[in-house]
């Protein structure tokens, strides 16, 4: 199956402060998403991306799907950021990497 | 657009027995529903895929005896953990896609089961 490794595994971010998230995967792909997961375990989709760029908010995400890399973007982060962020891809089945865990501080 | 819902939220129930979680597509038609579980501090692991009307598709490892997949209509998925332990506990997350859904959405997930065994 289609690897997925998401960078770094864990974020610690001061409220107001930038990052960017890293997922690369091992081969094509028809679909990538970015997920955020709530404390509840709800996974809340933030993109559809499987190539270029999107914004949502705060939030904006790129993909180059030539290079096999997506970059998650988050501005002025809030403490409701917190939580654990998924890159999932699929030719088919979706398979997700293990998470980033961001923790954002106020 | 493509809301899938998934029941129960929670469940209790004592070992040996059986459970049924439910995951409905609510605005759309989903031709392929996933299951996944996860455990504590870790990501999702896909245990099967299921067309509407055919037998699902397991994932090396998974006991098809012990999580049995019924995918009967085209909105209704179900999974039953028979004959559950508390190993089987864990948060149970099913997914879905449909036509003209993937393209504008992707996959789309239920709200998740914690199923704790006793």
């Amino acid at each position: 199956g289609i690897q997925v490794e998401q960078s770094p595994p864990d974020l610690i971010l001061q409220e107001g402060a930038n990052s960017t998230l890293r997922c690369n995967f091992s081969d094509s792909v028809n679909n990538l998403q970015w997920f955020h997961q709530n404390p509840w375990g709800q996974l809340i989709n933030l993109f559809y991306i499987p190539s270029g760029t999107k914004q949502n908010g705060r939030l904006s995400a790129t993909t180059v799907a030539t290079e096999r890399y997506s970059l998650l973007y988050i501005s002025s982060s809030q403490t409701t950021d917190s939580g654990v962020y998924f890159c999932a891809v699929a030719d088919y089945k979706l398979s997700f990497g293990a998470g980033t865990t961001v923790t954002v501080r106020a | 657009g493509a809301v899938v819902s998934q029941h129960p939220s929670r469940v209790i129930c004592k070992s040996g027995t059986s459970v049924k979680i439910e995951c409905r597509s609510l605005d759309f038609q989903a031709t392929t529903m996933f299951w996944y579980r996860q455990f504590p501090k870790q990501s999702l692991m896909l245990m099967a895929t299921s067309n509407e009307g055919s037998k699902a598709t397991y994932e090396q490892g998974v006991e098809k005896d012990k999580f049995l997949i019924n995918h009967a209509s085209l909105t209704l998925s179900t999974l039953t953990v028979t004959s559950a332990h508390p190993e089987d506990s864990s948060f149970y997350i099913c997914s879905a896609t449909g036509t003209g859904v993937l393209a504008n959405y992707g996959y789309t997930f239920g709200s998740g089961t914690r199923l704790t065994v006793v």
